[in-house]
């Protein structure tokens, strides 16, 4: 059972440009969230997701980004017209449906760099 | 919101010492309260995790306590190990039918002394 792939590991693009995460959960997970990190730093709440569905937006920024999971497919982090300050890493978690205390499991995360 | 702090942000500790961690939540609608470790370029990885209806697990060198009353939660490991050098989170959740996000300390980055 593969683990939480997210893809690409690295990223590199210009000011301006689109960035476009991805992330495939674990078999049978159908909860996603999306974290960012800063270096040295812990990790901020950005989304939560189910399929189809957006939960919890909370730590979402504004403006620029935006989250799916969509019925089919990985759920997809995008950032707009990215600045300096989105470089980050940005780390997607998965768990099994609740209604219990299911864990989650992260993947290895994607480096953004904004040059 | 559920607000979660954590100390130390550093600790040093000599090999084959104890090292604690200690945690503070907010929302006493806390339930859930997992610990994550970290290494250089990786994601984070559950290492032990701990339920509101509990006080204290343990799991080899490692242990949680909860405090409830005082929302207070703490990560002990003991007889450390070079490799058990990394950063530790901290994280707690309100696990209902409906899930809900999981909030995360700041972080302590432990090292091991030979």
């Amino acid at each position: 059972n593969a683990g939480v792939m997210q893809n690409p590991r690295h990223l590199v693009r210009r000011r301006g440009q689109e960035a476009r995460l991805r992330c495939s959960p674990m078999k049978g997970h159908s909860h996603v969230y999306w974290y960012r990190q800063l270096p040295e730093e812990g990790l901020k709440f950005m989304v939560y997701l189910q399929k189809e569905n957006i939960i919890d937006e909370s730590g979402m920024p504004k403006e620029r980004f935006s989250a799916e999971f969509p019925k089919e497919g990985p759920s997809i982090l995008r950032i707009q017209q990215v600045v300096r300050g989105d470089s980050a890493a940005y780390f997607c978690a998965s768990s099994l449906a609740t209604g219990g205390y299911a864990e989650a499991f992260f993947g290895q995360g994607t480096r953004l760099t904004v040059v | 919101g559920e607000n979660v702090e954590q100390h130390p942000s550093t600790l040093s500790v000599q090999e084959g010492d104890s090292a604690v961690i200690k945690c503070t939540y907010s929302d006493s609608a806390s339930n859930y309260f997992p610990w994550y470790k970290q290494e250089l370029g990786k994601g984070p990885q559950l290492i032990i995790d701990i339920r509101s209806n509990v006080g204290e697990k343990k799991d080899q060198r490692i242990a949680v306590t909860l405090n409830k009353t005082a929302k207070h939660f703490s990560l002990h490991i003991t007889e450390t190990q070079p490799e058990d050098s990394a950063v530790y989170f901290c994280a707690a959740s309100i696990k209902e039918s409906s899930a809900s996000k999981i909030i995360f300390g700041s972080g302590t980055r432990l090292s091991i002394r030979p």
